[in-house]
């Protein structure tokens, strides 16, 4: 049971190119999302999923993209990056929207836009 | 729109010190609250989760208490060890994913 996966672990982009950071659970959550976290600022959401095929936006959603065509998968697309979205990104996931779900976060991806 | 507030921000404490963390809340309309702990470069752990008809949890030498109508909760670390010193997040849960606090940094001096 590996958890939550996320890759790459680093990644330097220039500004205006695009990418695709990956997010896995093997936990069949049905509940998934997506925070940034920046020095000073504690981690936001971007967006979230509560099932295969539905998404929903978060708190800071500008410039990022998500699909949720798999239980297990939820990757998070950067269209054209800006050194604004330079910041460390977690991926989390649990399996209900109730009470007693406790949230399962990723490693986190260091993104460095130049 | 929730907001989550943890006090203080940074504590530095010496080993074997009992030691309360502090997290309040603005809409106390929530499902959970969780506290977490996050070493430097590294993701987040779950330490405790409380439901919102719960008034605490505990864990080994964590114990977490959740007032929710003041919209309060604590994390109360006994002895603490060097081994604490990590940064502790609170978060709550409403009808959205979860909402964080900025964190508190805890620095346990041997």
């Amino acid at each position: 049971n590996a958890g939550v996966t996320q890759t790459p672990k680093f990644q330097v982009l220039k500004t205006g190119q695009s990418m695709t950071l990956q997010c896995a659970q093997d936990m069949n959550h049905e509940y998934m999302s997506w925070y940034r976290q920046d020095p000073g600022m504690g981690l936001r959401l971007i967006h979230y999923s509560v099932g295969a095929g539905i998404t929903d936006q978060g708190e800071v959603p500008n410039g990022y993209n998500v699909s949720r065509s798999t239980t297990e998968d939820f990757p998070l697309r950067l269209l054209s990056a800006a050194p604004s979205q330079t910041s460390v990104y977690f991926c989390a996931s649990s399996s209900a929207g109730g009470g007693t779900d406790t949230q399962y976060f990723g490693p986190g991806t260091r993104l460095t836009v130049l | 729109k929730q907001e989550v507030t943890q006090i203080p921000a940074a504590l530095s404490v010496p080993e074997g010190e009992n030691l309360v963390l502090n997290c309040s809340f603005t809409d106390s309309a929530i499902y959970n609250l969780q506290w977490f702990r996050q070493d430097p470069g590294k993701g987040l752990t779950s330490l405790l989760l409380i439901q919102s008809s719960q008034r605490e949890q505990t864990s080994g030498r964590l114990n977490a208490s959740l007032d929710k109508s003041s919209g309060r909760s604590t994390l109360y670390i006994a002895a603490s060890q060097p081994g604490d010193s990590a940064t502790y997040l609170c978060a709550v849960k409403g009808n959205t994913p979860l909402v964080f606090g900025k964190g508190t940094r805890l620095s346990v001096i041997a």
